[in-house]
């Protein structure tokens, strides 16, 4: 079984700045990770995932994820945010032999001018 | 690629009635299909796993007999929430696994919203 847990309910920043959000997971198996973006009464877009390969992963909209397995951890980040990144994130995590997304609890990103 | 729909966006039902809530994939064929509930400002909770041509398999704690989902062709899966009441009023998502390359990736319709009065 995996857990996800998403450390920041709410990241309230500028705009312009950098912004990080923090996912951690728990497995005892091999992972693939994921981001989704939700925006209001909308469905989940997929913003970047890690399947293998190169730990750095580079996603839609400019936002980029670092896997780091020695912490568990896959944080989301953008070196500058924009008033129409506001959405609700989340983090996803499956094994890798099946196919079923566990979810952290949301991180709602506020970007204000 | 992999666009996922479902329909209708917006449903709002009285106490007792059923409502069938449809999720397709226009542009991929999909053996298998998920459905999530989303209570308001809180995570995706898995309902069920759809696969097409059997049973679906339900998570801990979801009734098979209030939720009834079709898998009935590969691009098209159904949820039926029998006997609707308020406290199943709730945001509904099915998301699709794309096969081949992508298979371990799942793509998401737009969400129903469910009201029950």
């Amino acid at each position: 079984a995996q857990s996800v847990t998403q450390l920041d309910s709410q990241v309230p920043v500028f705009e312009e700045a950098p912004v990080e959000l923090r996912c951690n997971y728990s497995s005892s198996v091999s992972v693939y990770l994921f981001w989704y973006v939700q925006y209001p009464n909308q469905g989940l877009q997929l913003l970047l995932k890690y399947l293998s390969g190169s730990t750095l992963v580079k996603g839609i909209n400019g936002f980029e994820a670092e896997f780091n397995k020695s912490q568990t951890s896959f944080h989301l980040r953008k070196p500058s945010v924009h008033i129409s990144d506001t959405a609700e994130y989340f983090c996803a995590v499956s094994g890798t032999a099946g196919n079923m997304l566990t979810f952290g609890g949301g991180t709602r990103l506020m970007v204000k001018p | 690629g992999a666009v996922v729909s479902q329909h209708p966006s917006r449903v709002i039902c009285k106490s007792g009635t059923s409502v069938k809530i449809e999720c397709r994939s226009l542009d991929f064929q999909a053996t298998t299909m998920f459905w999530y509930r989303q209570f308001p400002k809180q995570s995706l909770m898995l309902m069920a796993t759809s696969n097409e041509g059997s049973k679906a398999t339900y998570e801990q704690g979801v009734e098979k007999d209030k939720f009834l989902i079709n898998h009935a062709s590969l691009t098209l899966s159904t949820l039926t929430v029998t006997s609707a009441h308020p406290e199943d009023s709730s945001f509904y998502i099915c998301s699709a696994r794309v096969p081949g390359a992508l298979r371990d990736t799942q793509y998401f319709g737009p969400g129903t919203r469910l009201t029950v009065l």
